[in-house]
This record gives structure tokens, C-alpha cells and sequence, in this order.
């Protein structure tokens, strides 16, 4: 089915660890996105993607890596994982003429923990 | 700085008692504003897109409105199945600005 994934579901792994989540989208959408979701901060943009190999900073970008070597493939790396990057992470899409400001399609989230 | 502010944080209502959510911002170069919702352990569904002052949507029991200001999403004659987590969102540049969402509770 068409569409957009994320893996894990669910992570726990502990503070230093070098750890990737994964997004897949089936839709040939040019821009892909990363965001944080924690309460009292609500949805926070991480990174964001154009296309293949064009990636830029969101509002919170400090300790994360992204990488864009396919269009449908997004993945987020945290490299040195720390307890103030638990939280829940949603990828999205968004494609047509408007790019950008077409809607975004959300996948389902991956929820990490860090000990 | 882009911001999106919703309100109320929470809203209980009774099966059909019709109500309206808010969303206020304040933006440079808004190219468009987006309401999603979400429920929980989920991931935000896209509802309507606004793009200018004046421009209205519905879908079912919803209805979203834009000025420029701010936007309403009205609930017309809510359902237990309408209980979920109301975010707007605008969008400037590249970058999507979200609100702190409202909760809504419709009680049967």
C-alpha cells in the first residue's frame, strides 16, 4: 500500500548509543521532514529535505545527522544519544507543485527512550 | 519569530453541543495555514488547507475558517468519534510552524 512508514515503532537504548530511525514514503514526494513531538513544546521541525541530497536545518536540529540518497528514503541519526532526546518522532511528506506548502502526510511515529 | 497559538488547551463537550476551536498567529510571508488531526499514538491526519483571508472548508461536521489573523475550526453537532487532538499549523517558507494543539472530549 501506498504510503508513508516509520521503524521502529518503539526504541530504547541508552545514553551514547548511535541510533537511526527510519522513513519510508511510496508517494515519489520531492520533500521529506522530520519533527519532535514532547509535551509543552508540541511539534517541533528537526530537519527537512527538497530532494535527494538537499537537506536543511529546521528549529531543532543540534544533535541529529540526515541524509537523503534516495527520494523515498529519509533517515534520521542521532549520533550520541542523550536523555533530553526522548521523545516521539514523526516523519512526513509533502509533494505536488506547492512543495512546501502542499500538505504534509504524516507516517505513525516512532516513540524513543533514552536511559 | 513565527507563532501559532491555540486555544482552549482543552475542550469537554456533550454529544451535539456544537462549539469552535481557535487558532491565532503571527507570521512573515504565510503561504498557507493547515489543521491535523491527531489521535493518540498516532500520527497527525491532514484536514483542510486555507490559503487566503475569506477562504472556508468543510468536511462533515467541520468547518475551518481564515482571516488573517487567525482561524477557526467549528465543530457542528460533535460525535463521540470527533474526540481527538486539534492542531493547526502555517506554514512560511519551507518550515511548518505547529500550535500546541486542542484536546477535544465529546461526551456521549
Amino acid at each position: 500500500d501506498a504510503g508513508i512508514t516509520q521503524s521502529p515503532r518503539y526504541k530504547i537504548t541508552e545514553t551514547g548509543r548511535q541510533v537511526t530511525l527510519m522513513c519510508h514514503q511510496t508517494w515519489s514526494h520531492s520533500y521529506m521532514f522530520w519533527y519532535r513531538q514532547d509535551l509543552g513544546h508540541g511539534l517541533r521541525l528537526i530537519y527537512y529535505s527538497a530532494a535527494a541530497d538537499i537537506t536543511d536545518k529546521g528549529e531543532v536540529p543540534d544533535g541529529y545527522v540526515v541524509s537523503r540518497s534516495k527520494t523515498e528514503n529519509f533517515p534520521l541519526t542521532l549520533e550520541s544519544a542523550t536523555r533530553s532526546q526522548t521523545s516521539v518522532y514523526f516523519c512526513a511528506s509533502s509533494g505536488g507543485t506547492g512543495g512546501a506548502a502542499q500538505p504534509q502526510h504524516f507516517g505513525d511515529g516512532t516513540r524513543l527512550s533514552i536511559l | 519569530e513565527d507563532q501559532v497559538t491555540q486555544s482552549p488547551e482543552a475542550l469537554r463537550l456533550q454529544e451535539g453541543e456544537s462549539s469552535s476551536l481557535n487558532c491565532s498567529y503571527t507570521v512573515s510571508g504565510l503561504r498557507g495555514l493547515f489543521w491535523y488531526r491527531q489521535d493518540p499514538g498516532k500520527g497527525p491526519e491532514f484536514l483542510f488547507t486555507l490559503y487566503s483571508a475569506g477562504e472556508e472548508k468543510e468536511k462533515e461536521r467541520l468547518k475551518a475558517t481564515l482571516t488573517k489573523k487567525e482561524s477557526f475550526l467549528h465543530i457542528t453537532a460533535p460525535k463521540p468519534e470527533d474526540s481527538a487532538t486539534y492542531l493547526c499549523a502555517v506554514i512560511a517558507g519551507n518550515m511548518l510552524t505547529f500550535g500546541g494543539g486542542t484536546r477535544l472530549m465529546v461526551k456521549p
